[in-house]
């Protein structure tokens, strides 16, 4: 069965300072990689995919099959970017997906 | 607008009764999904449809049920409510379509039984 660990569950930085939310899968084939965010009071969204290589709100995530890691980044941390983050792998016909337990973010002015 | 709507948000409710969380995506998806999550943990996939008259259950067992009636309509049934099954209910669809397997929640559902 396909696993997902984020460690942390809570990562408080400063305003401006880099943040890294990691995430480790374990999926020996061609996995799905995303990270859903979920504000308060907001439902959960998606943010980014691994497949895309695309940057969302500043956010950047790699896909590294060597460490099966999928670290989610950010330079410069924003007050806005507080939220629970989380990390998820799917695979092509699957039937769900495989959520991480979350990161909450805190970020500190 | 499309969207995934849940109702109700917020359920209190006495131990055996019989409870419906409703479910219903406006997004044209056919796949449509049921996760239950706890404060602070991880999403557990309780029951999944492909489409009309299929569901499955998920990788935690549940005592609730679902029914797949219509494309739209996803509902999940407790036939007797325990304290054991006070928990956030999410409702999820997604399209079936490439590789993507991005999927699209609704606002939740938080039950409590007393």
């Amino acid at each position: 069965a396909q696993r997902v660990t984020q460690p942390e569950k809570l990562l408080s930085v400063f305003k401006g300072a880099p943040v890294e939310l990691k995430c480790n899968y374990s999926y020996s084939g061609s996995p799905e990689l995303f990270w859903y965010v979920q504000y308060s009071r907001q439902r959960l969204q998606l943010l980014l995919r691994h497949i895309s290589r695309e940057s969302i709100k500043g956010f950047t995530a790699d896909l590294n099959k060597g460490e099966t890691s999928f670290h989610l980044k950010k330079p410069f941390a924003q007050e806005e970017d507080s939220a629970m983050y989380y990390c998820a792998s799917g695979d092509m016909g699957r039937r769900a997906l495989t959520f991480g337990s979350g990161t909450r973010l805190q970020v500190q002015p | 607008e499309a969207d995934i709507y849940q109702t109700p948000r917020y359920l209190v409710i006495g131990t055996g009764k019989k409870i419906t969380l409703e479910c219903s995506q406006t997004m044209g998806h056919d796949k449509m999904y049921w996760y239950q999550q706890d404060p602070g943990m991880e999403l557990h996939l309780i029951h999944y449809s492909y489409g009309v008259n299929s569901t499955e259950k998920g990788d935690l067992s549940s005592e609730s049920t679902v029914s797949r009636i219509r494309t739209e309509h996803f509902p999940l049934t407790l036939e007797s409510a325990r304290p054991s099954h006070t928990s956030q209910y999410l409702c999820a669809s997604s399209r079936t379509s490439g590789s993507y397997n991005e999927q699209f929640f609704g606002p939740g559902t938080r039950l409590t039984v007393l």
